[in-house]
């Protein structure tokens, strides 16, 4: 069964806390996405990856890492040196590492700093 | 930086009427895309159009795309309550090789029974 995947739904955090957010795919993408999106806003591209072993920061890059060592995944991880983190995170894979392609979504993790 | 603008924000309408959405954008793109996502969910692509297209239709989904207004519409017919969700349009740019997207706000759509 194909698709992709985000772990955990929920997370909470405390202040100062690093958290790592896990999204899997084994749809055999080449490109990988992670998208914040605020309470009844868009989304907005925090960082992307069109190939293993590198990757781009997106609109909204500060406060946040990621890696890309193996094709299927990309986590990201949620810094302290992020002011305001409470959010719905989503991560989305596409076909082609290059050109528009339609994006596949996982179904979110809820990030809450408490 | 957000390339897509939707109007309304909000819709309300009962089972069966059409629902109309609009979406418009700054720069040339390569193609718009049309996604929705219920609430606490993940977004589900619907309907890629590409830049030399002018009209799509998907089942109850129809797209129509105008390059020279940098505008494009979603008419769901016939709407049911399980269409009730938030719809996003998306675009590439015109000159991006890779597959980034840049989202709008979204408009919510609630279908009443």
């Amino acid at each position: 069964d194909g698709g992709i995947t985000q772990s955990p739904k929920y997370l909470f955090r405390k202040e100062g806390q690093n958290v790592t957010l896990s999204c899997e795919q084994n749809l055999n993408h080449d490109a990988m996405y992670w998208y914040r999106q605020d309470p009844g806003q868009g989304l907005r591209l925090i960082y992307y990856s069109q190939i293993v072993n590198d990757f781009q920061k997106g609109d909204i890059a500060e406060g946040y890492s990621v890696s890309r060592e193996k094709k299927e995944s990309f986590p990201l991880t949620v810094t302290s040196a992020q002011k305001n983190p409470t959010a719905f995170y989503l991560c989305a894979s596409s076909i082609s590492d290059s050109g528009p392609d339609t994006q596949y979504f996982g179904p979110g993790t809820r990030l809450t700093v408490l | 930086s957000q390339q897509g603008e939707e109007d309304p924000q909000a819709l309300s309408i009962q089972e069966g009427e059409n629902a109309t959405m609009n979406c418009s954008y700054k720069t040339s793109i390569n193609n718009l895309q049309w996604y929705r996502q219920n609430s606490g969910r993940g977004l589900v692509h619907l309907i890629l159009i590409r830049s030399n297209e002018r009209e799509k239709h998907s089942g109850r989904l129809r797209v129509t795309l105008d390059t020279s207004k940098k505008s494009s519409s979603l008419l769901i017919t016939a709407s049911r309550a399980a269409d009730t969700a938030s719809y996003f349009c998306a675009t590439a740019h015109g000159s991006s090789n890779t597959g980034k997207l840049i989202f709008g706000q979204g408009t919510t759509l609630q279908v009443k029974p």
